[in-house]
């Protein structure tokens, strides 16, 4: 169990570019989340996978956002035109079904 | 926006003092958490009760949960330097994400 791994750690753009993370969730575990974190607050849900499919996202996750879990293992976040209120941490999970998330480090965002 | 709140929003002890925290929410669910998240870290979770669960233990853990007050406390016991961190309380609705409070910071000193 190497655990989840994020990459990049962290991360610092110019408004208006765009940015893709990268998880690699524990080998075996089928779910794999995304959640933004601000600072001082908690998590917040974006979307996650079962396998590759994606079986839920939140209203945060505007037209900008977009996630992929092509072949059920890694994932990629991407996010288009980013913008000022896009600067947090994005934290990825994943988990087996009907078992805790468990956590990657994050990939903090900053944009300038 | 979140659902969930902790109380206190920060806490400061002493090490070998009990250390409480508790979580309000306002929605039914199917089962709590609570996560502990060291400065720049990920989540590490702690323990998970289950909506028909009234109290856990896990090593120097225990939590409660009365959903009739849509309430729930985390206490650590004999608290550790170590044990320094935030905390938060997450549950589990009607779907599979996780709804977080907004944390609350525990200070051990040595």
């Amino acid at each position: 169990d190497t655990g989840v791994s994020q990459d990049p750690r962290h991360k610092i753009t110019k408004r208006g570019q765009n940015v893709t993370f990268r998880c690699d969730p524990i080998s075996e575990h089928n779910r794999l989340y995304w959640y933004r974190q601000t600072l001082g607050q908690g998590p917040e849900f974006l979307t996650y996978f079962q396998n590759e499919a994606q079986l839920e996202k939140s209203r945060l996750l505007s037209d900008r956002f977009s996630a992929e879990r092509p072949k059920g293992s890694f994932s990629t976040l991407e996010i288009q035109r980013t913008e000022q209120g896009d600067s947090a941490m994005y934290l990825c999970a994943s988990s087996l079904t009907g078992q805790p998330q468990h956590f990657g480090d994050g990939t903090r965002l900053s944009i300038l | 926006s979140q659902q969930g709140e902790e109380d206190p929003q920060a806490l400061s002890i002493q090490e070998g003092e009990n250390a409480t925290m508790n979580c309000s929410y306002k929605t039914s669910i199917n089962n709590l958490q609570w996560y502990r998240q060291n400065s720049g870290r990920g989540l590490v979770h702690l323990i998970l009760i289950r909506s028909n669960e009234r109290e856990k233990h896990s090593g120097r853990l225990r939590v409660t949960l009365d959903t009739s007050k849509k309430s729930s406390s985390l206490l650590i016991t004999a608290s550790r330097a170590a044990d320094t961190a935030s905390y938060f309380c997450a549950f589990q609705g009607g779907s599979e994400k996780l709804v977080f409070g907004k944390g609350m910071k525990l200070t051990v000193n040595p």
